[in-house]
């Protein structure tokens, strides 16, 4: 099955500086990778995502990259607000007759923003 | 609000009992999946309904189970708790079986076997 690898498991940034959060997935099938923000007690978020077809997706201060033969993919935050803080996850997603649409999750990474 | 309700938000259960968590979807969305969270970690996939079928699982025992109903709302049923299964529920919904729609995921339900 799929293997999602996130990395770092904690980040601190300070405020104003930019944040880079770095996975790797195990099944060239994968084709759907969303990051998703969930702040403590919460639900996860989708934040932002990207299809296959597509290298580079941006949105506002969010932006993610794919490289497909690689098989990596990160999140880039710019402009690092304390509100950013939360723990990120990335995941991959192949639809399969066995998995139908199941989102294979990274561990996480915890992103503190400091003043 | 994400349109996506789950029931009860906490729960306290004793090791070998059984436990029912519900999940609404959101309005449109016909698929249901169903994620276990232990703390500390990712989400885990446990199982996904789509038009009151299974559509998928993962690696979870028989013992974790489920239905789908008309309006699309679900259960996750799981049977012998066992003190691992402490964990956040997830229920998130979606349209299309096997299409690649972002999921909106519910605030869960936080399970401890005791």
């Amino acid at each position: 099955g799929e293997n999602v690898e996130q990395h770092p498991s904690t980040l601190s940034v300070q405020e104003g500086d930019s944040a880079v959060i770095k996975c790797t997935y195990s099944d060239s099938a994968s084709n759907y990778f969303p990051w998703y923000k969930q702040e403590l007690g919460k639900r996860p978020q989708l934040i932002i995502d990207i299809r296959s077809n597509v290298g580079e997706k941006k949105d506002q201060r969010i932006a993610v990259t794919l490289n497909k033969t690689a098989k990596h993919f990160s999140l880039h935050i710019t402009e690092t607000q304390p509100e950013d803080s939360a723990v990120y996850f990335c995941a991959a997603c192949m639809s399969s007759s066995n998995s139908g649409y199941a989102l294979n999750f990274g561990k996480g990474t915890s992103l503190l923003v400091t003043p | 609000e994400t349109g996506v309700t789950q029931s009860p938000t906490h729960l306290i259960k004793t090791r070998g009992q059984q436990v029912t968590l519900r999940c609404s979807s959101q309005s449109g969305h016909n698929t249901v999946s169903w994620y276990q969270q232990a703390l500390g970690q990712g989400p885990q996939f446990i199982f996904q309904y789509y038009r009151e079928e299974e559509n998928g699982r993962g690696n979870f025992p028989p013992r974790f189970s489920g239905l789908q109903f008309p309006n699309y709302s679900s259960e996750l049923n799981v049977n012998a708790l066992e003190l691992d299964d402490s964990a956040l529920y997830l229920c998130a919904s979606s349209s299309g079986g096997n299409t690649n729609y972002g999921y909106t995921f519910g605030s869960g339900t936080r399970l401890t076997v005791v």
